[in-house]
């Protein structure tokens, strides 16, 4: 079963750090991009960071940048995220997701196909 | 890029057709999916490419639309498509964004 299972949430307070991992099964993890995404209490979601799949390319999210630190294993099957210097308005559950890219006409469509259930972060004194 | 959903609640019944409406703050190709989220659960895919739909969706979850004006239908609405629906652009790859999102209630 293709599967991706998130730890490392918990409560910190403000200025901490934390270290959130994701665990993939079920299928070839180092051949596909991955992405974290958060969603703040009672609001949306928020596209966080993104790694290539070598782990060679990544990108943040304004919010974030200078902040979190995306990594990745891929002989261990596994997705990462630093947070350091952590904020009220960081408290949030945080989805590792798989990112799939299709190839229509010779253009290259991404989309998430796959989600893990969450992991909440709670920053606060 | 901005991504606008209208309305950002409806209440419809078993049965009925419903629209959202997705719009971007620039020409986005059709570079566009949509995403089911319910109550305690991870977001979950049903279109991209703007009309395609992902593996195991229904045929009553219909996307349409290009550039900046964009739409999901879902046809005879089921009990199980009560939940909040978003949109997400993948244009400014890797840079990704979420509309804010769109709650169906049972009216």
């Amino acid at each position: 079963e293709v599967q991706l299972v998130e730890s490392g949430g918990g409560l910190v307070q403000p200025g901490g750090s934390l270290r959130l991992s994701c665990a993939a099964s079920g299928f070839t993890f180092s051949t596909y991009e991955m992405i974290w995404v958060r969603q703040a209490p009672g609001k949306g979601l928020e596209w966080v960071s993104h790694i290539s799949a070598a782990g060679g390319t990544i990108y943040y999210a304004d919010s974030v940048k200078g902040r979190f630190t995306i990594s990745r294993d891929n002989a261990k099957n596994s997705l990462y995220l630093r947070m350091d210097s952590l904020r009220a308005d960081d408290t949030a559950i945080y989805y590792c997701a798989r990112l799939e890219m299709a190839t229509i006409q010779w253009y290259y469509y991404y989309y998430v196909d796959i989600w893990g259930k969450g992991t909440t972060v709670t920053v606060s004194s | 890029i901005q991504l606008t959903q209208s309305p950002s609640s409806l209440s419809a019944s078993v049965g009925d057709r419903i629209t959202i409406t997705c719009r971007a703050s620039q020409d986005i190709r059709n570079d566009l999916g949509w995403y089911q989220q319910k109550p305690g659960k991870a977001p979950k895919g049903l279109i991209y490419a703007a009309s395609r739909l992902q593996s195991g969706v229904p045929s009553r979850f219909r996307g349409s639309g290009s550039e900046t004006e964009f739409t999901l239908t879902i046809s005879n609405l089921q009990p199980e498509d009560f939940a909040t629906y978003y949109c997400l652009q993948h244009n400014s790859y890797p840079a990704l964004t979420f509309g804010g999102g769109t709650k169906v209630e049972i009216k």
